[in-house]
């Protein structure tokens, strides 16, 4: 199976900051990736998908970028309401993967 | 505004079969843009996709699940059907469903049901 693996495992920054995660497949994955954000007790929620278009209501301070193998979820002015561990998933190999998660803390 | 919402036993015996369902509001089962999954998460870690379900009946799990699941959809009842069999306390996890868009991405999501295997 294609494994995802993410950096760093946690970001700290200021609220206005810019944070910057990564994710990475072991085999090229085309531009088939998304992006999803789970804050404390909630359920995923879908950011980003086809590596760089937002979902339906979000942000325009988040945004993806990256093919192959390498890909960023950048958010430009960290806001509080950004808590949470953000996870990548490569849709385009069987079966359907998951990155473990970088979680992003506010100083 | 489509939801999802699980249902089922909190709590399983060993050796026994998990059984959830995902009803759906806001949009129907039947629709064939649409594939519907399950995905679950143990406590404190991260996701795992268990396998999909389309309306017409076909479906297709993850092989790490080892034959153990089967997905079923009630047209009917707008529903779609979770059973894991022979768990253990490694299957312990909030499990999901979620609208899986043309087999690739999760675009609405349950808010999850936590089920624990212990005797």
């Amino acid at each position: 199976e294609t494994v995802m693996t993410q950096s760093p495992p946690t970001l700290s920054a200021f609220p206005g900051e810019r944070a910057t995660l990564s994710c990475r497949a072991s085999q090229s994955i085309n531009s088939n990736l998304a992006w999803y954000q789970q804050k404390p007790g909630q359920a995923p929620r879908l950011v980003i998908y086809g590596a760089f278009t937002r979902a339906t209501g979000v942000p325009a301070r988040f945004s993806g970028d990256g093919s192959g193998t390498e890909f960023t979820l950048t958010i430009s002015s960290l806001q509080s309401e950004d808590l949470a561990v953000y996870y990548c998933q490569q849709y385009n190999f069987w079966p359907r993967t998951f990155g473990p998660g970088t979680k992003v803390e506010i100083k | 505004q489509v939801q999802l919402q699980e249902s089922g036993p909190g709590l399983v015996n060993p050796s026994q079969t998990l059984s959830l369902t995902c009803t759906v509001s806001g949009g129907s089962v039947n629709s064939g843009d649409y594939y519907w999954s399950w995905i679950r998460q143990p406590p404190g870690k991260g996701l795992e996709w268990i396998g999909y379900i389309y309306y017409s009946g076909n479906s297709y799990s993850n092989p790490s699940l080892e034959n153990r699941v089967t997905i079923s959809v009630d047209t009917s009842k707008n529903h779609f059907s979770l059973k894991l069999k022979s768990v253990t306390a490694a299957d312990t996890a909030v499990y999901y469903c979620a609208r899986d868009l043309d087999q690739s991405f999760f675009d609405y999501w349950g808010q999850g049901t936590l089920v624990t295997v212990s005797s």
